[in-house]
C-alpha cells in the first residue's frame, strides 16, 4: 500500500533560520508528488508538483526536491507569514488515489 | 478566474441525520475529488468524479456517496451520520483528474455531528 510519512510533525524556527521539511514515501509507479500549504480554517494551497527523481522547483523562499524515496521542502530565511501546515501527497499507479501525509506544522517566530 | 467554492461553509447535524455538501469547480475543470480532514487521520481521499462518473474511491463506508452533474458541479452525501463524521470536508478540482494533476482546493465545509 502506498504510504507517505512527513517529519518533523512540528517545527519552530526563528525568523531567518533556514531548515528543511521531509516527506518519505512508498509508492508503486510515482506519477506525481505534491506539496501544499494549509493555513488554519482554509483549504490546502498548491505549491509544487514533482514528477521524477532529481527534479527541483523553487518559489520565493521555498525549494522542493525529489529523490526515489523522499522529498524535501527547503525554506530559506523564513518569515512569520510562512507559518502554516505543509502537506505532502503522492499519486501512484497502484492505489489510483492521492495519499496525503499528516503534515508538518511550521511556526516562524519574529 | 474564480476558485473552487463549497457550500455551506459550516453545518451542525445530529447523529442519524443525513447531509449534502456542494462543490463548484473552477470553470473548465472536469474532475472533482472529495476529502475528509480530521486532526487524527489527516487528509483522506473519499472519491473522484470525472464527467459525471465516479473513477476512484477511497476506503470509506457506503454511507459516503457523491455525484457530479453535467456542469461539473458535485455533491457529496453522508447518510446516517455518526459522531466520527465530524470533520472538515474539502473538495478539489482539476482539468483531467488525479494522475499527476494539480488539485485546486476549496475552503471546505466544516461539519459538526452532535
Amino acid at each position: 500500500e502506498d504510504q507517505v510519512t512527513q517529519s518533523p510533525e512540528a517545527l519552530r524556527l526563528q525568523e531567518g533560520e533556514s531548515s528543511s521539511l521531509n516527506c518519505s514515501y512508498t509508492v508503486s509507479g510515482l506519477r506525481g508528488l505534491f506539496w501544499y500549504r494549509q493555513d488554519p480554517g482554509k483549504g490546502p494551497e498548491f505549491l509544487f508538483t514533482l514528477y521524477s527523481a532529481g527534479e527541483e522547483k523553487e518559489k520565493e523562499r521555498l525549494k522542493a526536491t525529489l529523490t526515489k524515496k523522499e522529498s524535501f521542502l527547503h525554506i530559506t530565511a523564513p518569515k512569520p507569514e510562512d507559518s502554516a501546515t505543509y502537506l505532502c501527497a503522492v499519486y501512484g499507479n497502484r492505489d489510483d488515489k492521492i495519499i496525503f501525509g499528516k503534515g508538518t506544522r511550521l511556526h516562524i517566530l519574529p | 478566474k474564480a476558485g473552487v467554492t463549497q457550500t455551506p461553509r459550516y453545518l451542525i447535524k445530529t447523529r442519524g441525520q443525513q447531509v449534502t455538501l456542494s462543490c463548484s469547480p473552477i470553470s473548465g475543470h472536469r474532475s472533482v475529488s472529495w476529502y475528509q480532514q480530521t486532526p487524527g487521520q489527516g487528509l483522506q481521499f473519499l472519491f473522484e468524479y470525472f464527467s459525471e462518473t465516479q473513477r476512484n474511491k477511497g476506503n470509506f463506508p457506503g454511507r459516503f456517496s457523491g455525484r457530479q452533474f453535467s456542469n461539473s458541479r458535485s455533491e457529496m452525501n453522508v447518510s446516517t451520520l455518526e459522531l466520527g463524521d465530524s470533520a472538515l470536508y474539502l473538495c478539489a478540482s482539476s482539468l483531467a483528474g488525479l494522475a499527476g494533476e494539480t488539485q485546486y482546493f476549496g475552503p471546505g465545509t466544516r461539519l459538526l455531528v452532535l
